[in-house]
């Protein structure tokens, strides 16, 4: 079974630029999940899909960042325009329901640098 | 405020012995509390999950105790191994099931051979 993917791995873009990562979650998990970890911080939560809904986006930090999971399986988190704070590691994780104690299973991540 | 702590400094233990790693939270409620493994260049692994009612978890050479009192999880690998050597994270789901999980900054361990 295939782990959750992520790309691109890496990328690196200039401030005012739009950048779109993506991820594929573990065939068969509805709930996906996007995290980050900036600069010498915590991994924080952004938000968490049901299939195509959105269950809790409590941790996007604003109006620049969009994602959208069409379809219920691969979801997309668009970053537009991209600001200096937005460099970082934005992580994917996926679990097969969100009943209590599910594990999650994160993707290798992909490394942000926006210049 | 709310806050989760781990020990910031690297835990550098010799191979064998057992590595003990601390979180701490403060005004939070956690339904469960995981560990997780993380390194360089990957996500985190999942490795242990606990929850509120429970005291103690083992799996093979982790155990994980949880006391919702003093708010605090303690880590424990027995007879470490140089593979060990990573960064464990700890994360807490105050969401009641939904998996949101709040983590900690995690604490670096190195097992020398």
């Amino acid at each position: 079974e295939a782990g959750v993917t992520q790309f691109p791995s890496h990328s690196v873009i200039e401030k005012g630029q739009t950048v779109t990562l993506r991820c594929d979650p573990i065939s068969g998990h509805d709930n996906l999940y996007w995290y980050r970890r900036v600069m010498g911080k915590e991994i924080k939560f952004l938000l968490h899909f049901v299939k195509e809904s959105k269950q809790d986006e409590s941790g996007m930090p604003n109006n620049r960042f969009l994602a959208e999971r069409t379809g219920g399986t691969y979801s997309t988190l668009k970053v537009q325009p991209a600001e200096l704070e937005d460099s970082g590691v934005y992580f994917c994780a996926s679990s097969r329901s969100y009943g209590r104690g599910e594990t999650q299973y994160f993707g290798p991540g992909t490394r942000l640098l926006v210049l | 405020s709310q806050k989760i702590e781990q020990n910031s400094e690297a835990l550098n233990i010799q191979e064998g012995k057992t590595a003990t790693l601390t979180c701490n939270y403060t005004n939070y409620s956690p339904a469960y509390l995981q560990w997780y493994r993380q390194d360089p260049g990957r996500g985190p692994v999942f490795l242990l999950l606990i929850r509120e009612n429970e005291k103690e978890k083992r799996k093979e050479r982790l155990k994980v105790t949880f006391d919702t009192t003093l708010k605090q999880s303690l880590f424990h690998i027995t007879a470490s191994q140089p593979a060990d050597s990573a960064t464990y994270l700890c994360a807490l789901d105050t969401s009641g099931g939904y998996n949101k999980l709040i983590f900690g900054a995690g604490t670096r361990l190195a097992v020398h051979p």
